[in-house]
């Protein structure tokens, strides 16, 4: 089993649609991250929080927004998806931002725009 | 930008067989580590490595961080059918907290 869980597991939305995903982890890290993952491909990343704070976004389109409430707790709020946002999102945390910290991944949530 | 070639792309072998995959960078990465995806799930972390040359095993898996720092290998040992999945080499260079992945060697394990 996986310390950091990802909640819904699977998610079908419109286009027109606003929903959230979370992510929880109770390890004591203080970077979270945000993957999205193509069939057959590796993850690619999409944002990092060091420390409650934003400190990469790879160019993610703005219909995707994080939100890190907490250390604990990691969002990422859709809305107005394409069809060609249906992948897995992964959310992986470390013990910090820095090199030498191995990260750890949460099982993702499937998500599907219809 | 960094890419991280990983082969081969997909093995078939047989239960019981070693297997070796490798991962090679256009640049130099201070970390490297090994992930493994089952279908469903999240990857999982194998083995870390953070220095030249470094050799470390878990269990039957054995992975090397290249001299060069520019490639890492994975080794497996006599194979059993909960090997399949798809394995991940990832790299990091710097102090930057972004990981590069590998392209993924996919292995099926025949009884």
């Amino acid at each position: 089993d996986t310390e950091v869980t990802q909640t819904p597991k699977h998610l079908v939305m419109g286009m027109t649609n606003k929903k959230s995903l979370k992510c929880e982890q109770h390890m004591g890290h203080r970077a979270m991250y945000w993957y999205k993952q193509k069939a057959k491909k590796p993850p690619e990343l999409m944002f990092v929080y060091s420390y409650e704070k934003l400190s990469i976004n790879e160019s993610v389109p703005s219909r995707f927004s994080p939100e890190c409430p907490n250390s604990s707790l990691l969002n990422l709020h859709l809305h107005a998806l394409q069809p060609e946002d249906s992948a897995l999102y992964l959310c992986a945390s470390s013990h910090s931002g820095g090199a030498g910290q191995p990260q750890h991944f949460g099982d993702g949530t499937r998500l599907s725009i219809l | 930008g960094q890419q991280l070639n990983q082969s081969p792309q997909s093995m078939f072998i047989q239960e019981g067989e070693d297997v070796s995959m490798n991962c090679t960078s256009s640049s130099i990465f201070n970390t490297w580590l090994w992930y493994k995806q089952d279908p469903g799930e999240g990857p999982v972390l194998l083995i870390a490595l953070y220095k030249a040359g470094e050799l470390t095993s878990n269990g039957r898996l054995t992975a090397q961080f290249g001299i060069t720092r520019k490639d890492s290998f994975l080794n497996i040992s006599a194979s059993i059918p909960s090997d399949v999945g798809i394995y991940f080499c990832a790299g990091r260079a710097g102090t930057a907290s972004k990981l590069t992945f590998g392209t993924g060697t996919r292995l099926q394990v025949t009884l």
